[in-house]
């Protein structure tokens, strides 16, 4: 079956910025979403279809693609922003079957 | 504003079939595009995808759990449900519906309920 595959974790600290990528063979051909995760809470959008920012998310984080991988990318990563990041996409295939990565754990230092 | 909410067993036995509800409310599930969407998260671990219904019935399935799965919707009482047969302790997870928004070829989730904790224990 179809995989994204993440980094385990990111580390970095304040006012630093983050990249955690995703990898996967239907990328170049799918979007790709991200979601944020705090503990105890559901998941959150923060870019849609690669790189769009949904309203009310704040302007440091940012989406792109290259090949079979997306980034995203959180700049001037402040404490809050400490949570798991999940990407998600579907496979090439054309029946829209959904795929989350394995998630990725930010750490702020 | 769009609201979702997962109900259902908060135990089941092994073996035994799972139905969960969705109950949503601030959008049609008839409207182009719409779809609800069942979500799992293990504790501690990742999300998995499980299906998806559209607006027009269309129904999408996890290939590694489609055997076991079934999603309906009731339009007019803006409910989504989800069966999972043959439950497993593995299975024990926070089950989240959730709605997609735009197109077709759109897998936006702009909204997750809440959340539900299923355990599956003897």
């Amino acid at each position: 079956s179809y995989e994204l595959t993440q980094p385990p974790s990111v580390s970095v600290s304040p006012g630093q910025t983050a990249r955690i990528t995703c990898s996967g063979d239907a990328l170049p051909k799918q979007y790709a979403y991200w979601y944020q995760q705090k503990p105890g809470q559901a998941p959150v959008l923060v870019i849609y279809k690669d790189s769009e920012r949904p309203s009310g998310i704040p302007e440091r984080f940012s989406g792109s693609s290259s090949g079979t991988t997306v980034t995203l990318t959180i700049s001037g990563v402040q404490a809050e922003d400490e949570a798991d990041y999940y990407c998600q996409s579907a496979d090439s295939s054309g029946t829209y079957l959904w795929v989350f990565g394995g998630g990725t754990k930010l750490t702020v230092l | 504003q769009i609201t979702l909410k997962e109900s259902g067993p908060t135990l089941v036995k092994p073996t035994q079939t799972l139905t969960l509800t969705c109950t949503f409310s601030g959008f049609s599930l008839s409207t182009s595009g719409v779809g609800v969407g069942w979500i799992r998260q293990p504790p501690g671990k990742a999300l998995e995808w499980l299906a998806l219904i559209y607006w027009n019935d269309d129904k999408r399935y996890s290939p590694s759990l489609k055997s076991r799965l079934t999603i309906t919707k009731d339009t007019s009482k803006n409910q989504v449900v989800l069966t999972m047969t043959n439950m497993d302790p593995v299975d024990t997870a926070t089950y989240y519906c959730a709605h997609k928004a735009g197109d077709y070829g759109d897998y936006r989730v702009d909204y997750w309920g809440q959340g539900t904790l299923v355990t599956v224990s003897s």
